[in-house]
């Protein structure tokens, strides 16, 4: 059965750094594009970056383009997400998701999400 | 365009059938995926691409696209469908995925 999950999240202050990471099991990981989606407190769902499955392509939302960073380690199964001069818009439950083959922008599996806050 | 409209809020009788339905300019030229999300979980797929709907999803949830327009349909909908919906795809461009504002269902 697909297992993502997610960790790293946390209370950090405005202008700080986080990074997340995702452990995938389940699935052949080196095959699949892997996404990070958001969700702030009360609000819908926001794509924040993809990666495809070897690391070749990436693309980051413009809210965090220049700011966060999305890698994966294919050896340990696992994504990441470095995140650096963090705001406050940035509070949010981060979901990694997995792509769903060739129509990589599909979501089939989410993991259970992580919580970063982002305040003084 | 990179956007995905929603209505905010739908609601149903217990039984009955309802669609939601997702606008966007991208809905061209690509399918739409829908997922429902319930208070305090991650959301879950329920419909994908033309028609198409993931192991374990009741067939009570079809999709269907025209023009613009996607849309998910729920005929005899059950009180556990009570959810938040949201439809998702690429935009324009190719390279950005995008999500509508999603629609709270309300099964009355």
């Amino acid at each position: 059965q697909v297992q993502l999950v997610e960790s790293g999240g946390g209370v950090v202050q405005p202008g700080g750094s986080l990074r997340l990471s995702c452990a995938a099991s389940g699935f052949t990981f080196t095959t699949y594009g892997i996404h990070w989606v958001r969700q702030a407190p009360g609000k819908g769902l926001e794509w924040v970056a993809f990666i495809q499955y070897d690391g070749s392509n990436k693309y980051y939302a413009d809210s965090v383009k220049g700011r966060f960073t999305i890698s994966r380690d294919n050896s340990k199964n696992t994504l990441y997400l470095q995140m650096n001069s963090l705001r406050a818009e940035d509070t949010a439950v981060y979901y990694c998701a997995k792509g769903l083959g060739s129509s990589w922008y599909w979501f089939d599996y989410w993991g259970q999400g992580t919580l970063v806050t982002v305040s003084s | 365009s990179s956007e995905l409209t929603q209505d905010p809020a739908v609601s149903v009788a217990l039984g009955q059938t309802v669609r939601i339905t997702c606008q966007g300019d991208s809905l061209r030229i690509y399918y739409a995926s829908w997922y429902q999300q319930k208070p305090g979980q991650a959301p879950v797929l329920v419909i994908y691409g033309k028609n198409n709907r993931p192991s374990g999803i009741p067939d009570r949830f079809s999709g269907s696209s025209s023009g613009n327009t996607a849309s998910l349909t729920i005929t005899g909908a059950q009180a556990e469908d009570e959810a938040d919906y949201y439809c998702n795809s690429r935009d324009s461009s190719g390279s950005h995925v995008i999500f509508g504002g999603g629609t709270k269902l309300t099964v009355l």
